[in-house]
């Protein structure tokens, strides 16, 4: 089992904002990451160390932390940002070990 | 731009060793860790280990014990070794490079992974 706790499915309308979230001991204290994984297709990177984008990844993509939650904010959702998104962060025994949260399934409306 | 792709047999018997390279294009192997992670049919994203260019390997307590992985960077190549395969090891094998920073307020390092090859589906059956 994950370290990591997702929702399994989130839906939102066209345009609108959705948030989604990683819960885990770890998050509070180590930097969480977030990616995009669309049927076929290997992950992609989104967001990095609390709320970075690497180059190419539109700023309606955005992270976020509290407390033991870390949280992936799309304000203005397309229809291509239908996908699974994966959070990951360092286990919290404190060895550099990673862990993945279970993948929330995106549902663009 | 860093590419990776990974190579190696898409069928495995039970109970052999399952074996795939990465082939790195484009960067340097320096200052960056290189990584495995699979992804079961249907399933979610689970961590293998990663491995340094100083060689230093970090696995995953569940499957540690069965993997091995070293880094060619002669070859800019880095390798994974899977043993005792079984039909749960049947997965969708990523690699990916892994880069790590340090949070001066957390005080703690942590680790992404920003570039990632496709994937080689492995299947496990006689």
């Amino acid at each position: 089992s994950s370290e990591l706790t997702q929702e399994p499915a989130v839906s939102v309308a066209l345009g609108q904002t959705v948030k989604i979230t990683c819960q885990g001991d770890s998050v509070g204290n180590y930097h969480a990451a977030w990616y995009q994984q669309k049927p076929g297709q290997a992950p992609m990177l989104v967001v990095y160390a609390k709320n970075n984008r690497p180059s190419g990844i539109p700023d309606r993509f955005s992270g976020s932390t509290s407390g033991n939650t870390a949280s992936l904010t799309i304000t203005g959702a397309q229809a291509e940002d239908e996908a699974d998104y994966y959070c990951n962060s360092r286990d919290s025994s404190g060895n550099h070990y990673v862990v993945f949260g279970g993948g929330t399934k995106l549902t663009v409306l | 731009q860093v590419q990776l792709q990974e190579s190696g047999p898409g069928l495995v018997r039970p109970s052999e060793t399952l074996s795939l390279d990465c082939t790195v294009s484009g960067g340097s192997m320096r200052t960056y860790y290189w990584g495995w992670i699979r992804q079961p049919p249907g399933k979610g994203l689970e961590w293998i280990g990663y491995i340094s260019h100083s060689r230093t390997t970090i696995k995953n307590p569940s499957l540690k014990s069965r993997v091995t992985m070293s880094l060619d960077t002669a070859k800019t190549q880095f390798s994974l070794k899977l043993t005792s395969v079984t039909a749960a090891d049947t997965a969708v094998y990523f690699c990916a490079r892994v880069a790590s920073g340090y949070d001066t307020e957390l005080t703690n390092y942590y680790y992404y992974m920003d570039v990632w090859g496709k994937g080689t589906t492995v299947i496990v059956s006689s």
